[in-house]
């Protein structure tokens, strides 16, 4: 089955404590992105990537980083976690780097930082 | 600046037709996605458009009007499944996505 998976789905931490959220997708698709959505507002693009070892800042980058070594995955790095960082999490991912394409959604990681 | 505005909240009855509009305002345009988000869940695609005009697919049809900076997501039939977010996200001149804050649809029986 085609999809985007997400590790882990839920989780709840401290202020510090680094974490890694993990993507995966098994459809070769080139373009992945990460998004984090807050109550009442859009999704918000973190870091995106257009093919292996090219990622590029979105419009909300400060205090998360990247890594894409392998086409099929992309993780998000959290190296120091604060409250401001508690939101749903989405990873992305469409056929080509251009943005015109479908993308294909992860189900979402719920990030809580205490 | 970038702007994308959607009605945060609409309610509409079961058997019915609803219409949510999007108004935007972008640096260029390569077109307009809907996307619909159950509650807790991922958003899934809708559909996409670039050209003017109303594309039909099944129960939900999307218009484009690229002058008045315009479209609009038509829901007819309306069943209870439908009760989700719909978000509207403009392809702006940098090929990057923008995303309206999205439209909470409650359907009434």
């Amino acid at each position: 089955e085609a999809q985007v998976t997400q590790n882990p789905r839920y989780l709840i931490t401290v202020t510090g404590k680094k974490l890694t959220v993990t993507c995966s997708q098994n459809m070769n698709h080139e373009y992945m992105s990460w998004y984090r959505q807050d109550p009442g507002l859009g999704l918000r693009q973190i870091y995106y990537s257009m093919n292996v070892e090219v990622t590029d800042k979105g419009d909300v980058p400060e205090g998360y980083k990247v890594s894409r070594k392998e086409k099929r995955n992309f993780p998000l790095i959290l190296e120091s976690p604060s409250p401001n960082q508690t939101s749903l999490y989405f990873c992305a991912s469409s056929s080509t780097s251009e943005a015109y394409n479908e993308q294909f959604f992860g189900p979402g990681t719920r990030l809580t930082v205490l | 600046g970038q702007n994308i505005d959607q009605p945060t909240e609409m309610t509409a009855t079961e058997g019915a037709i609803v219409q949510i509009n999007c108004t935007y305002q972008t640096s260029g345009f390569n077109g307009l996605f809907w996307y619909q988000q159950h509650a807790g869940e991922a958003p899934t695609f809708l559909s996409y458009n670039v050209l003017d005009g109303l594309e039909e697919k099944g129960r939900f049809s999307s218009f484009l009007s690229r002058s008045k900076g315009y479209s609009y997501l038509l829901l007819k039939e309306l069943q209870m499944k439908d009760s989700a977010s719909y978000l509207c996200a403009c392809v702006d001149s940098n090929y990057q996505l923008i995303w309206g804050a999205g439209t909470k649809l409650i359907i009434k029986p």
